[in-house]
C-alpha cells in the first residue's frame, strides 16, 4: 500500500514564501502530484513531478526526490486567494490510481 | 470550470435508502474516477472506469457500485445508506488511464447527507 504524510496546517503572510512538504511510502509509483482545493470547491491539479528535481509553474514550484521519498510544493509571493488545502498524491503502479495525502490547510494572513 | 459535471449538487436522504450519483466527464476523456471526501478527511479513491470497463478499485464498500455507460457518463450507486456515508462525492476524469492519469479534472461534487 501507500501512505503519504504532510503537515495539517501552515500559516503565512501575504507576499511570503511557503513550503509544504510531503513524504511518502509506496512500493512503486509513477510520480508525485499536487492538487489545490478551496473550501467548498473541487480539487484542481497544480503540478506533477515524474522525475527528480524542480518543476516551476508561475508562482508555484514542486520538487521530488525519489531517493528520499520526499517532495514539496513551494508557493511564492503568497496571495490571499492561495488560502486553501493542498494535497500531495501518488500514482501507484500497482493499482494505477491516485492516493492522496490528508491535505495541508494553508492560511494566508494579511 | 473543469468541464466535468455532476448531479445532483446536494442530496439528503434517510438511512437504509439508495441513491444514484451521476457524472459526465470532460469531452474526450475516457477515464472516470469516483472519490469520497468526508469532513476534514482527504480524498479516498473508490473506483475507476476506462472506456466502459472497470480499471481499478479502491476502498469501495460492497454496498456501493458504479458503472460507465457507452456515452462515457458514469453513475455511482450507494445503497443501504448509513450515517457514515454522509460525505462529498467527487467524480474526476482524465484522457488516459494508468501512469499518465496523474492530472485529473474534478467535478463540483455531490454533497450527500444521510439522516
Amino acid at each position: 500500500g501507500q501512505s503519504l504524510e504532510q503537515p495539517s496546517e501552515v500559516t503565512a503572510v501575504e507576499g511570503a514564501i511557503v513550503q509544504i512538504n510531503c513524504t511518502y511510502q509506496t512500493s512503486g509509483f509513477y510520480g508525485l502530484s499536487w492538487y489545490q482545493q478551496h473550501d467548498g470547491g473541487a480539487p484542481t491539479f497544480l503540478s506533477y513531478n515524474g522525475l527528480d528535481g524542480l518543476e516551476e509553474t508561475g508562482r508555484f514550484s514542486s520538487f521530488l526526490s525519489r531517493s528520499d521519498s520526499y517532495g514539496y510544493l513551494l508557493l511564492q509571493e503568497l496571495q490571499m486567494k492561495d488560502s486553501a488545502s493542498y494535497f500531495c498524491a501518488v500514482m501507484d503502479t500497482g493499482r494505477r490510481a491516485l492516493t492522496f495525502g490528508s491535505g495541508t490547510r494553508l492560511q494566508v494572513q494579511p | 470550470d473543469s468541464g466535468v459535471t455532476q448531479t445532483p449538487k446536494h442530496l439528503i436522504t434517510a438511512t437504509g435508502q439508495r441513491v444514484t450519483l451521476r457524472c459526465s466527464p470532460r469531452s474526450g476523456d475516457l477515464s472516470v474516477y469516483w472519490y469520497q471526501q468526508s469532513l476534514d478527511q482527504g480524498l479516498q479513491f473508490l473506483i475507476q472506469y476506462y472506456n466502459g470497463e472497470e480499471r481499478a478499485k479502491g476502498n469501495i464498500l460492497e454496498r456501493f457500485s458504479a458503472q460507465q455507460f457507452p456515452d462515457l457518463h458514469s453513475e455511482l450507486n450507494l445503497s443501504s445508506l448509513e450515517l457514515g456515508d454522509s460525505a462529498l462525492y467527487f467524480c474526476a476524469s482524465s484522457v488516459e488511464a494508468g501512469g499518465s492519469s496523474y492530472e485529473q479534472y474534478f467535478g463540483p461534487g455531490t454533497r450527500l447527507t444521510v439522516t
